[in-house]
């Protein structure tokens, strides 16, 4: 079954550490995003692609990276320079952007927390 | 600019008594529309989609929506409520754009009391 694949389910990092939080889409479509969601909060766009080798900040991008080198993969770095990282991170994937009616699909979510 | 408001934080219902959780927009253009649902540590999952074909839309778990353009709401329903339905629900609307084009209603979350 085609779906998206968010891993791992659970993180730790230490202060001072880069942790890299993976996602994978065999849904063959071209845009993806990475979303934070605090407790209580709706979610916050924190970078978006909508082809290979090309992505933008979306409203949170501070302290975090993303490359986008492979269709299917999407993976987000929190650098040491995100002061706050504890959160639950949320990766998405859309059909072309530029066309109506075409819904995001998203992955299980990895819970990051600060050792 | 796209905005969605959802008008309650937080709704709660009795087991088998109706659902309605509320949601206003506001778009430049005809916009899509969408309803997700979000269990506790899980990602979200589309319930159902506006997709302009008609104004009163069926989606997944007898849950469905009706399009008002002219009161620019997107109002999801759901005839008899059950306790799996518990859960938080997000309106969200989008415009085409070769841009950031999804814009995310700060959610409802909705209780069923026994």
């Amino acid at each position: 079954d085609g779906g998206i694949t968010q891993s791992p389910k659970y993180l730790f990092r230490k202060e001072g550490q880069n942790v890299t939080l993976s996602c994978e889409q065999n849904l063959n479509h071209d845009a993806m995003y990475w979303y934070r969601q605090d407790p209580g909060q709706g979610l916050r766009l924190i970078y978006y692609s909508q082809i290979v080798n090309d992505f933008q900040k979306g409203d949170i991008a501070e302290g975090y990276s993303v490359s986008r080198e492979k269709k299917e993969s999407f993976p987000l770095t929190v650098t040491s320079a995100q002061k706050n990282p504890t959160a639950f991170y949320l990766c998405a994937s859309s059909k072309a952007p530029d066309r109506l009616n075409q819904p995001q699909h998203f992955g299980d979510g990895t819970r990051l927390s600060i050792l | 600019a796209q905005s969605v408001t959802q008008l309650d934080s937080h709704v709660s219902v009795s087991e088998g008594t109706p659902v309605l959780l509320r949601c206003n927009y506001s778009s430049s253009y005809s916009p899509s529309l969408f309803w997700y649902v979000q269990h506790p540590n899980k990602g979200l999952q589309l319930l159902l989609k506006y997709t302009s074909a008609a104004t009163l839309v069926k989606g997944i778990n007898g849950f469905e929506a009706e399009f008002k353009k002219s009161e620019t709401s997107f109002h999801l329903t759901k005839p008899s409520a059950h306790m799996s339905d518990a859960a938080e629900y997000f309106c969200v609307v989008s415009e085409p754009s070769y841009g950031q084009n999804f814009v995310f209603g700060p959610g409802t979350r909705l209780s069923v009391l026994p």
